[in-house]
């Protein structure tokens, strides 16, 4: 069974500095595919980064990126110069590349950015 | 912009009524889920359909029954409410195109609060 573990309820970073949230996952499939969603205080999730099991560069997107170790099953999102706005619920995922509609959560991580 | 909107952002129901929450989608998407979010368990997948009239169970169907009569539009419903029915209840879309990166659009979320 698939399963996502993020480890930090809760983290505080000061503005300007980089951040690392942490995301471990189960599977035994060898194909699948990782995602990291923001959710402010609005309630929309929405995406940042995906990252492929067969990719072999880390993804990044603007200053979010993708720490991705397969041996050691981690994909932790790394924010860089942090800002106000980055204050959000961050949130894992996982998706076995065979069934397209079934997405695994882990229990997500609320970063507080201070000024 | 692409649009997943959720037709209320607060709910307040009494315990035994039926409750509905939509959804609509502006994307031509085929794929749409139901999701209930609650602290430290993330997001977990209620009921998801792949295309119009057609539904999956999904992690925890249990109480909820969905509709999907029209391809933007998917419900949900509470058939008779129960207090630990209360949560955030988000709805989300995907396209079917068989794309690896084809990542969830979520709406803003419901937060239900069943009394």
């Amino acid at each position: 069974a698939q399963k996502i573990t993020q480890t930090q309820p809760g983290m505080f970073v000061q503005e300007k500095e980089a951040v690392t949230l942490d995301c471990t996952y189960d599977t035994s499939d060898q194909s699948y595919g990782l995602f990291w969603y923001k959710q402010p205080s609005s309630g929309e999730m929405i995406f940042l980064i995906y990252q492929g099991s067969y990719d072999e560069q880390n993804a990044t997107e603007g200053r979010y990126s993708l720490n991705f170790q397969k041996a050691r099953k981690s994909a932790n999102l790394v924010i860089s110069a942090s800002q106000l706005g980055d204050s959000a619920m961050y949130f894992c995922a996982m998706r076995a590349l065979y069934n397209f509609n079934k997405f695994y959560f882990g229990s997500g991580t609320k970063l507080n950015v201070k000024p | 912009d692409v649009k997943v909107t959720q037709s209320s952002r607060y709910l307040v129901k009494r315990t035994g009524e039926k409750v509905f929450l939509e959804c609509v989608q502006d994307m031509d998407h085929e794929n749409m889920f139901w999701y209930r979010q609650d602290p430290g368990l993330g997001l977990r997948l209620i009921y998801f359909s792949y295309d119009v009239k057609m539904k999956e169970k999904g992690d925890i169907p249990e109480g909820y029954s969905v509709s999907r009569e029209k391809k933007e539009r998917f419900s949900l419903i509470l058939e008779s409410a129960s207090t630990n029915q209360t949560s955030m209840y988000l709805c989300a879309s995907r396209r079917s195109a068989g794309i690896a990166n084809e990542k969830l659009f979520f709406g803003s979320g419901t937060q239900l609060s069943v009394l």
